[in-house]
């Protein structure tokens, strides 16, 4: 039973790129969720999804991020015109009920 | 209110000695209340978990200890081990409310 699975682990974009994350959720989980972490700081949240649903989002900046999780294949965080403050270890989590949150390796963006 | 605090933010504590880390919350409403460990570059593995139903919950060398009328709880090694050398971060949820609420981590070094 496979974990969950993000890529890429290291992500390195210039200024104005985009940025796309992947996360396949483990087996039987619909709950996926996205925390991002800045170095020597704590976890914040930033989006909940089920499978075609963003159920809350509260922690997601209002600009230039945006996430989905669609019927079929991973959910993807996305990040448009990336600035150097979104350089970030990005985590996804599953779920199979409220409160049980496995997650994966992470996803490491350098913004140069 | 949506707060969880957590000290020290560091600790070192020597081989074989009892490593404690504290958490505090201010809403009444969180109704789970789990532990993560993490280890340098990789993601946040849960540990230990407890429900404010009870007041004590201990797995091999680790318990929870939990004061529902202090709104505290805290984590206990025992035997503290040079692997057990990570950081640690306590979270806590509303059940129905998916979201998880992270501690700011306590970075433990544990000596030879």
């Amino acid at each position: 039973n496979a974990g969950v699975m993000q890529n890429p682990r290291h992500l390195v974009r210039r200024r104005g790129q985009e940025a796309r994350l992947r996360c396949s959720p483990m087996k039987g989980h619909s709950h996926v969720y996205w925390y991002r972490q800045l170095p020597e700081e704590g976890l914040k949240f930033m989006v909940y999804l089920q499978k075609e649903n963003i159920i809350d989002e509260s922690g997601m900046p209002k600009e230039r991020f945006s996430a989905e999780f669609p019927k079929e294949g991973p959910s993807i965080l996305r990040i448009q015109q990336v600035v150097r403050g979104d350089s970030a270890a990005y985590f996804c989590a599953s779920s199979p009920g409220p409160g049980e949150l496995f997650f994966g390796e992470g996803s490491r963006l350098t913004v140069l | 209110q949506q707060q969880v605090k957590q000290s020290p933010q560091s600790l070192i504590v020597q081989k074989g000695g009892i490593s404690i880390i504290n958490c505090a919350y201010e809403n009444t409403a969180f109704d789970y209340f789990p532990w993560y460990q993490q280890f340098p570059g990789k993601g946040p593995a849960l540990l230990i978990a407890i429900r404010p139903d009870v007041s004590e919950k201990k797995e091999g060398r680790f318990t929870i200890s939990f004061n529902k009328s202090a709104k505290q709880f805290s984590l206990h090694i025992m035997d503290s081990q040079p692997g057990d050398s990570a950081t640690y971060f306590c979270a806590a949820i509303i059940q129905g409310a998916q979201k998880l609420v992270f501690g700011q981590g306590t970075r433990l070094t544990i000596n030879p």
